[in-house]
């Protein structure tokens, strides 16, 4: 069956250090999305991208990066790692078109100590 | 710019009683509305979703949803609530011709035995 996947499923890491978050989806959607969760802000919206090479900031964009070569992955990159980045993150994918329904990871829960 | 409102944070019904999630929306447009469910440490799921075609919406597990353009809602309902209902429940919005989801703060649905 086609999925969405993530990991690692849980991280701790110290600040200052670059991690990498995977996500790696089978269904060959276009769309692939980016989020974070905090309680109280429900999901705030990182990076997308709509296909291969296109990638785009979201609204709380700052200090993360992903890059798309293919259109199964869409790794996020914490380029030095802050305490404020510990959250829990969502990848989704979805194919396109009218209220497009998106589709989730089982998420990874990042610790910055 | 497009958002949503839950009314509340936290919903706390007795098993086989009515489920009501409340939500506001604000849009320049005629947006898609959705409603997402996370259950503990899970991924989010979609439940239903609005794209025009009826204002009343049926999802599953037995949850609907009404779309009333003129209060700006789009409340989520079920008439008896079960112990697997227990969940967080998350309305979201999208812009028509955009992908992009903004989602709420989320609702925490507590069944009681």
């Amino acid at each position: 069956d086609a999925e969405i996947t993530q990991s690692p499923r849980h991280k701790i890491t110290e600040t200052g250090r670059q991690v990498t978050l995977a996500c790696h989806q089978t269904w060959n959607h276009n769309n692939m999305f980016w989020y974070r969760q905090d309680l109280g802000h429900g999901l705030r919206l990182i990076h997308y991208s709509y296909g291969v090479q296109d990638t785009n900031k979201g609204e709380v964009s700052d200090g993360y990066s992903v890059s798309r070569s293919n259109t199964e992955d869409l790794p996020l990159t914490l380029e030095s790692a802050a305490s404020s980045q510990t959250s829990v993150y969502f990848c989704a994918s979805s194919v396109g078109g009218q209220a497009d329904t998106q589709y989730f990871g089982p998420g990874t829960r990042l610790t910055v100590l | 710019a497009q958002s949503v409102t839950q009314l509340d944070s936290h919903v706390s019904v007795s098993e086989g009683t009515p489920v009501l999630l409340r939500c506001n929306y604000s849009s320049s447009y005629s947006p898609s509305l959705f409603w997402y469910v996370q259950h503990p440490n899970k991924g989010l799921q979609l439940l239903l979703k609005y794209t025009s075609a009826a204002t009343l919406v049926k999802g599953i597990n037995g949850f609907e949803a009404e779309f009333k353009k003129s209060e700006t809602s789009f409340h989520l309902t079920k008439p008896s609530a079960h112990m697997s209902d227990a969940a967080e429940y998350f309305c979201v919005v999208s812009p028509p011709n955009d992908y992009k989801l903004s989602f709420g703060a989320g609702t925490t649905v507590t069944v009681r035995a």
